[in-house]
């Protein structure tokens, strides 16, 4: 079965500093990539998502990741930090050939940003 | 556009009582899921559902009952409850058309067994 792992559970950084949260997936075949986020009391939403083609991919509020098959690494990316951005952040994996979709999520990197 | 609701939001019960947590979406969406969030764990996928009348097992399915005779209602019951149940449920839909395998939660149920 795939697992989803995310190194970092609490990342902790000062406001204007860069972010990057660790994604590692194993699985050997094609997979679907996912980050949500989840903000204090709130539900998850999409940050942003790769299926295929350009392994950089840009999502919500400045966000981006990439996707490195070889590392068989998601990890997501910020070049500066907001107070807003404090939230918990899950990375996600869908693999090929199941007609169900079934994510498999990490554990969470729960980020704090100080003012 | 009510999107995906779940109730209630806030539930405590006792060890042993039997409790059903409900979803509902107005999307229309064939897919539907369960998931409890536990803190180190992420998010597990207890059932989920390809469309009305079909549900299978995720990862931790043992102590808990789903059914899904409408497209847009997906209630997940606990039989017994017991004090490991205490959680954060979400519930998720997604249309799985072309491969987006987008899901959209809901707001989450945080359910005590005291």
């Amino acid at each position: 079965a795939q697992s989803v792992s995310q190194h970092n559970h609490h990342v902790i950084l000062s406001e204007a500093a860069s972010l990057e949260l660790g994604c590692n997936y194993s699985y050997g075949g094609t997979v679907n990539l996912f980050w949500y986020v989840q903000y204090p009391g709130q539900h998850l939403q999409l940050l942003l998502k790769y299926f295929s083609g350009d392994p950089l991919v840009k999502g919500i509020k400045g966000f981006e990741a990439e996707f490195i098959k070889s590392k068989f690494s998601f990890n997501l990316r910020k070049p500066s930090v907001q107070w807003s951005d404090t939230a918990e952040y899950f990375c996600a994996v869908i693999t090929g050939g199941t007609s169900y979709g079934k994510l498999t999520f990490g554990q969470g990197t729960i980020l704090t940003v100080h003012p | 556009d009510a999107g995906i609701t779940q109730s209630p939001r806030y539930k405590i019960t006792e060890t042993g009582r039997q409790v059903t947590l409900m979803c509902h979406q107005t999307w229309s969406h064939s897919y539907m899921f369960w998931y409890r969030q536990d803190l180190g764990h992420g998010l597990r996928l207890i059932y989920y559902s390809a469309a009305a009348d079909i549900t299978d097992k995720g990862e931790v399915p043992d102590g808990y009952v789903v059914s899904r005779s409408k497209t847009e209602n997906f209630p997940l019951t606990l039989e017994s409850a017991t004090r490991s149940q205490t959680s954060v449920y979400f519930c998720a839909s997604s249309e799985n058309r072309g491969r987006t395998y987008e899901q959209y939660f809901g707001p989450g149920t945080r359910l005590t067994v005291t």
